[in-house]
């Protein structure tokens, strides 16, 4: 168990490009969440899977970004026609319970 | 609207001494409070919670104190160690499953 993984580490795109993003979680760990966490300021809720249920949202979550766990395994976050604002680090997280998830290190993105 | 707030973005603090970072919140429908640790680059990493139900819990060097009536709470680290550099958030949880982060606070441990 090597822990929550995320991939790309860094991602620089240009304004209007669609990005992916890959989160693989704790095998045995049926929540995963994102986060998106910009300078100065503490990670923020972007969406909740409980398997493969997207059971919660954030408003934070426009209709440019989608996100996807197909089997309730790994889970993608997908950008649309990115925009500068979208530069952020996007941090997955997984857990078996409510309290005490394990985040991953994250995916930075630039958008230039 | 800033529901978790920690109003001191850095704190240093003499090797060997006690550190306190203090954290503030709004919503009084938080049942669950959490301190993360973050070094650069890596994700946060979990280090102690508490419940709303308790004013206090315990963990090695780490105390976690929350004081309801206050909405205030805050994380003791008793003896500080350089390692112990890093930025802390508070985290709060209102019954659903999102965690609501506050600002951050930078501690520095001098050796």
């Amino acid at each position: 168990d090597t822990g929550v993984s995320q991939d790309p580490r860094h991602k620089i795109t240009k304004r209007g490009q669609n990005v992916t993003f890959r989160c693989d979680p704790i095998s045995e760990h049926n929540r995963l969440y994102w986060y998106r966490q910009t300078l100065g300021q503490g990670p923020e809720f972007l969406t909740y899977f409980q398997n493969e249920a997207q059971l919660e949202k954030s408003r934070l979550l426009s209709d440019r970004f989608s996100a996807e766990r197909p089997k309730g395994s790994f889970s993608t976050l997908e950008i649309q026609r990115t925009e500068q604002g979208d530069s952020a680090m996007y941090l997955c997280a997984s857990s078996l319970a409510r309290v005490g998830y394990t985040f991953g290190s994250g995916t930075r993105l630039t958008v230039v | 609207d800033q529901q978790v707030k920690q109003n001191s973005p850095s704190l240093s603090v003499q090797e060997g001494r006690i550190s306190i970072l203090n954290c503030d919140y709004t919503n009084s429908m938080f049942d669950y409070f959490l301190w993360y640790k973050k070094y650069p680059a890596e994700g946060p990493t979990f280090l102690i919670s508490i419940s709303s139900i308790k004013d206090k819990n315990e963990d090695g060097r780490f105390t976690v104190f929350l004081n309801k009536s206050a909405k205030h709470l805050s994380l003791h680290i008793v003896p500080s160690q350089p390692g112990d550099s890093a930025v802390y958030f508070c985290a709060a949880l209102p019954g659903a499953n999102n965690l609501f982060f506050g600002t951050g606070t930078r501690l520095t441990v001098i050796p």
